[in-house]
């Protein structure tokens, strides 16, 4: 069975860009989460969905948004990108965002604004 | 899910010798525990859980205990190889009635030659 799956690997924009991240979830897994973790730091959760529908958002501006598709894949969206936001961007999936789930994570996106 | 976004603490370990991290929870209701591996430039991987019915779970290698009336987690690898070179975290689904996940800071853990 294929595990959580991201594309880009690694992404390159310049200050001001827009990016676009995307995951495709274990299937049968239908809650989706984005983490952000920069470069020797930990987990930092972004965003988490569940049957199409934004259930929970860390603290995070608003241009970092996203959207969980019919099939449970997902975008995160960054707008305005600013160096500061280059960091291992991680989805993980979980068979449904509630008690004791496991979250199974992507291999991440690496993201690097200049 | 929540962490802190703190420089990772580290812990060096010679080949061969016994490894253990630690993590220290505060929601007292978590009632299962996940450890996760990182190694560079991947994302985390499951190593093994546990649930808070018992004391300590084996796998292969690895050992989890977890003391509920300290609320605290440790992670034992044995025989520690080059291989185990990652960043080690403990990770609290959520309980009953919430809907965030909580990772712990991280160890990265070094095994010397």
């Amino acid at each position: 069975e294929a595990g959580v799956t991201q594309s880009p690997t690694h992404l390159i924009k310049t200050r001001g860009q827009q990016a676009t991240l995307r995951c495709s979830p274990i299937s049968g897994h239908t809650s989706v989460y984005w983490y952000q973790q920069a470069l020797g730091l930990g987990l930092q959760f972004l965003l988490w969905y569940d049957e199409g529908e934004e259930r929970n958002r860390g603290n995070f501006p608003p241009r970092f948004s996203g959207r969980q598709f019919p099939n449970y894949s997902s975008e995160l969206n960054v707008n305005a990108l600013e160096p500061e936001d280059s960091a291992l961007y991680l989805c993980a999936s979980s068979l449904a965002g509630t008690y004791q789930e496991t979250q199974y994570f992507g291999p991440g996106t690496r993201l690097l604004v200049l | 899910g929540e962490s802190v976004g703190l420089h990772l603490p580290t812990l060096s370990v010679q080949e061969g010798d016994n490894s253990i991290i630690n993590c220290a929870y505060s929601n007292s209701a978590s009632d299962y525990f996940i450890w996760y591996k990182q190694e560079s430039g991947k994302g985390p991987q499951f190593i093994i859980d546990i649930r808070s019915n018992m004391d300590k779970r084996q796998g292969q290698r690895v050992t989890v205990l977890l003391n509920k009336t300290v609320k605290h987690l440790s992670l034992q690898i044995a025989a520690t190889q080059p291989g185990d070179s990652a960043v080690y975290f403990c990770a609290e689904p959520p309980t009953s009635g919430t809907y965030k996940y909580i990772f712990g800071t991280g160890t990265r853990l070094k095994v010397l030659a």
